[in-house]
């Protein structure tokens, strides 16, 4: 079965500073690969997703980049706000009726 | 649509009683997931159902754990006979297969077993 590696498992930076979050998987059949925030207390939700056929995706602040060739993808962050605090979960798919196979989370503390 | 949702919020239960959780799937959903949540080994894929049929069951931990589907709509989760490392936080995802595999989660249900 799939296997997703997630590094670091805690990450402070300062209030406007980027952050990298990185994953590596180990079923090449996989095709998608979401990331999650989960604020405490509170559920996992979808905060920007990549597909094979694509090497890079941006929205705003957040954006992915994805090796297939390596299988490892990254989550970046620049100017990162008080409010980017919570875990970060990578995931990855075969896409389908597949689960998502999530890595360990990365804690993100902004630091004021 | 009010999203995934799930019962009871919070569980506290002894050990050796049956524990039943629920969640119902988004509308039109297809494909649902139950994950189990805790510090030590994070988000753990226990089953995984499509057009309410069990796909894998692989990642259920022991024969106490059990899952159904009933109807397309809606799924249970049973513990029997719970024990106290069973405690965690357990989420269903729903996902609409073949358009986008986006999984939603339910907020959670907080199990303690004392």
């Amino acid at each position: 079965g799939e296997n997703v590696e997630q590094h670091p498992s805690t990450l402070s930076v300062q209030e406007g500073d980027s952050a990298v979050i990185k994953c590596t998987y180990s079923d090449s059949a996989s095709n998608y690969f979401p990331w999650y925030k989960q604020e405490l207390g509170k559920r996992p939700q979808l905060i920007i997703d990549i597909r094979s056929n694509v090497g890079e995706k941006k929205d705003q602040r957040i954006a992915v980049t994805l090796n297939k060739t390596a299988k490892h993808f990254s989550l970046h962050i620049t100017e990162t706000q008080p409010e980017d605090s919570a875990v970060y979960f990578c995931a990855a798919s075969r896409g389908g009726a597949d689960g998502l196979t999530f890595g360990k989370g990365t804690h993100l503390i902004i630091q004021p | 649509d009010a999203g995934v949702i799930q019962s009871p919020r919070h569980e506290v239960t002894e050990m050796g009683q049956e524990v039943t959780l629920r969640c119902k799937l988004i509308s039109g959903h297809n494909s649902l997931f139950w994950y189990r949540q805790t510090m030590m080994r994070g988000l753990e894929l226990l089953i995984y159902f499509n057009n309410n049929v069990p796909i894998d069951d692989s990642g259920m931990p022991e024969d106490r754990f059990s899952a159904k589907m009933p109807n397309a709509s809606f799924s249970t989760l049973k513990i029997q006979p719970s024990e106290p490392r069973d405690s965690a936080v357990y989420f269903c995802a729903s996902s609409l297969t073949g358009k986008n595999t986006e999984a939603f989660f339910g907020q959670g249900t907080r199990l303690t077993v004392v």
